[in-house]
């Protein structure tokens, strides 16, 4: 199975900030890359996919790259609603999986 | 756009099966992947598997012995079934768009004795 390995497990930080959330995969995954924001009590709603591309209607402050096998997630602006858990997910290669996630708080 | 909405009993029996039905509604399934995945706190995200709307399947390893994902010949639903369940099964379900999403709200099943 592939790995993904996000990092950090855990992040705080404050309205406005610039944060940054990393997955490394375990060997390729071309861009096969999803980015998941999921609240508590609510199923993950996807970000972005192929690695950097926005889904329709999730604000610009969030953008994905690719550098190899290391995706990044960022977020420019904390605004108070994108205080939640993010996951990567990789979809190259079944089964798929999910970083462990990273839990962004206040 | 599409939605998609789980369905099937919140209470399974140790030993029995579970089966959760997945409704697609706003879009046809053809032309794409449809996912079941499942979350704990203990184990996080785990992809059960996916079926194609051909009916194509394809599963985890870990589960492949005990799933059966299926298509109904209407394409407006697809379903799981897991037999053999125990505690270690009870999670939140989740029936998923491949690659572009989106996914249900989430089904919580729980086994018991």
């Amino acid at each position: 199975d592939i790995q993904m390995t996000q990092s950090p497990s855990s992040l705080s930080a404050s309205v406005g900030d610039r944060v940054t959330i990393t997955c490394r995969a375990s060997q390729t995954i071309n861009t096969y890359l999803c980015w998941y924001q999921q609240k508590i009590g609510k199923a993950p709603k996807l970000l972005i996919y192929a690695a950097s591309s926005l889904q329709s209607g999730v604000p610009s402050r969030f953008s994905g790259s690719a550098s190899g096998t290391d995706f990044t997630l960022t977020i420019n602006g904390l605004q108070p609603e994108d205080f939640a858990t993010y996951f990567c997910q990789q979809s190259y290669r079944t089964p798929y999986t999910f970083g462990q996630g990273t839990k962004l708080e206040i | 756009q599409v939605q998609l909405q789980e369905s099937g009993p919140g209470l399974v029996k140790t030993s029995e099966t579970l089966s959760l039905s997945c409704t697609v509604s706003g879009d046809t399934i053809n032309n794409f992947y449809w996912s079941w995945i499942r979350q704990t706190p203990g184990r996080g995200l785990e992809w059960i598997g996916h079926i194609y709307y051909t009916g194509s399947t394809d599963y985890n390893p870990s589960l492949k012995s005990r799933v059966t994902i299926s298509i109904d010949t209407s394409k407006t639903h697809f379903s799981l079934k897991l037999n053999s369940v125990t505690a270690a099964d009870t999670a939140i379900y989740y029936c998923a768009r491949d690659h572009v999403g989106p996914w249900g709200q989430g089904a919580l099943v729980t086994v018991s004795s």
